[in-house]
C-alpha cells in the first residue's frame, strides 16, 4: 500500500517560515491535502488540492507538491500556530485513503 | 453553519459491537460523500471509511474490513458506522468528516468532535 513520510517534528521560531514535508512515491500525480490538529480538537482543512486554502485559512499558510514530494509552508509563523500536520492522499490502486504520520510543529 | 456530531461511543468488550452515528446539519448532506477517521491514544490519524453521497461507492481500511460497515441515510442527514468483532486495537476517537461530491474520498473541509470507543477486555 501507499506510504506517506513526514519529518515527527519541526521547530520554528516566531517569524521564522516552517516548512512541513511529505513524501511518497511520485506523489505529484497525486492531490495531497493538509489538516491541522491542536491538543484536544479535531483536525482542520488547511491546504486542499496540494495549494488551495479554504476560507478562514490565513494567506500564510500554502502548499506545493511535485516529484515525490508534497510541501506545507507556513510563513510568519505565530505561536498559535503550534499544532501537529498532517498530510492526506487517496490511492487509487488500493483504493484506500492515507494519511502521513502526522509531523509536530514546535514555535520556540 | 456546518456541524457534525458523533455519537455511540463508549466501553465495549473484545468481540462486542457498537453502532456509531454522525448527525450533520448545515448544509445539503445528499450531495456529499462522508467519512469516519480514528486516531487512537497518543497517534496519528488513520482513516477507517468512506461512503459516497448516492450512496455508490464504499470503501474501507484493510484493518476493519469485514468488522465495519458504513452507511448513511440521506433523509435523515445521518452517517453510520458498525462496528462487529472489536479488537482492543479499535480503541480510539472516531471522528465523522464531510468530504466532496465525487467518486472517491477527496480532501476532508469538516470534521466533528469526534467519539471515544474504548475496547476492553
Amino acid at each position: 500500500s501507499y506510504v506517506l513520510t513526514q519529518p515527527p517534528s519541526v521547530s520554528v521560531a516566531p517569524g521564522e517560515t516552517a516548512r512541513i514535508t511529505c513524501g511518497g512515491n511520485n506523489i505529484g500525480s497525486k492531490s495531497v491535502h493538509w489538516s491541522q490538529q491542536k491538543p484536544g480538537q479535531a483536525p482542520v482543512l488547511v491546504i486542499s488540492y496540494d495549494g488551495n486554502r479554504p476560507s478562514g485559512i490565513p494567506e500564510r499558510f500554502s502548499g506545493s507538491n511535485s516529484g515525490n514530494t508534497a510541501t506545507l509552508t507556513i510563513s510568519r509563523v505565530e505561536a498559535g500556530d503550534e499544532a501537529d500536520y498532517y498530510c492526506q492522499v487517496w490511492d487509487s490502486s488500493f483504493n484506500q485513503v492515507v494519511f502521513g504520520g502526522g509531523t509536530k510543529l514546535t514555535v520556540l | 453553519e456546518v456541524q457534525l456530531l458523533e455519537s455511540g461511543g463508549g466501553l465495549v468488550k473484545t468481540g462486542g459491537s457498537l453502532r456509531l452515528s454522525c448527525a450533520a446539519s448545515g448544509f445539503t448532506f445528499s450531495t456529499h460523500s462522508m467519512n469516519w477517521v480514528r486516531q487512537a491514544p497518543g497517534k496519528g490519524l488513520e482513516w477507517v471509511s468512506s461512503i459516497t453521497s448516492s450512496p455508490t461507492y464504499i470503501y474501507y481500511a484493510d484493518s476493519v474490513k469485514g468488522r465495519f460497515t458504513i452507511s448513511r441515510d440521506n433523509a435523515k442527514n445521518s452517517l453510520y458506522l458498525q462496528m462487529d468483532s472489536l479488537r482492543a486495537e479499535d480503541t480510539a476517537v472516531y471522528y465523522c468528516a464531510r468530504g466532496g461530491s465525487g467518486s472517491y474520498p477527496d480532501d476532508f473541509d469538516y470534521w466533528g468532535q469526534g467519539t471515544l470507543v474504548a475496547v476492553s477486555s
